[in-house]
């Protein structure tokens, strides 16, 4: 059964700072690693995408890398801006019945 | 190009009684997903559709149901009503199962009386 642990479930830090998140998953057969922003009330946001042949994806100041091996994801931010105060996610896809399972989020806070 | 629409925003309801939501997903799309969203144990997995057909389903009771149009739109039921049952509940969709992308919609917000 696959599981999915997001580290740390909170995160405050200053404007500018480079931060990273972290995703693990029990099961390394999976499709694909989708991380996603949540902002209150709202639907999710894809930011990236990872398949699982591919070790990482960056998209601006995002920059996404996936391990399957280790079961680990980090997602990257850099130069963080208060706009960037949401709750990220990261979704597993596995192969076994292509369900995808979420992890619980970490809930970011960027201070100006 | 649109997003995924998810009708309605808000609904509120009493206990025993049953709700519908829609999901019309992004054009050219055939896959949907459903997902219900709680404070307590976050985003889980309803179930998918593709072609019509559901292809996989989550570890929730008969009373929670659904199914896909030709269109690809997609309706979820949810039959006598339980105060548990209030959530947020997202429909995703993608061009197909397995590797692809999925994109949300922003929800239907379900408060149960």
């Amino acid at each position: 059964k696959q599981e999915v642990t997001q580290i740390p479930a909170a995160l405050s830090v200053p404007e500018g700072e480079n931060l990273v998140l972290n995703c693990s998953f029990t099961d390394s057969a999976i499709y694909n690693l989708q991380w996603f922003r949540q902002d209150p009330g709202k639907g999710l946001t894809s930011l990236l995408l990872i398949q699982s042949s591919q070790r990482e994806q960056t998209s601006g100041r995002l920059n996404a890398s996936l391990d399957k091996s280790s079961g680990r994801s980090t997602l990257y931010i850099a130069a963080s801006q208060p706009g960037d105060s949401a709750t990220y996610l990261c979704a597993v896809r596995s192969t076994g019945g292509f369900k995808t399972i979420f992890g619980a989020g970490t809930r970011l806070f960027v201070k100006a | 190009k649109a997003g995924v629409t998810q009708t309605p925003r808000y609904l509120i309801k009493t206990r025993g009684q049953q709700v519908t939501l829609s999901c019309s997903p992004i054009s050219g799309h055939r896959s949907v997903s459903w997902y219900q969203q709680t404070p307590g144990q976050g985003l889980q997995f309803l179930f998918e559709y593709f072609s019509e057909t559901q292809r996989n389903k989550g570890n929730f009771p008969g009373r929670f149901s659904g199914r896909q149009f030709s269109n690809s739109r997609s309706e979820m039921n949810v039959s006598t009503l339980e105060l548990g049952d209030s959530a947020l509940y997202l429909c995703a969709s993608s061009f197909g199962p397995g590797n692809q992308p999925q994109h949300f919609g922003d929800g239907t917000r379900l408060s149960i009386l």
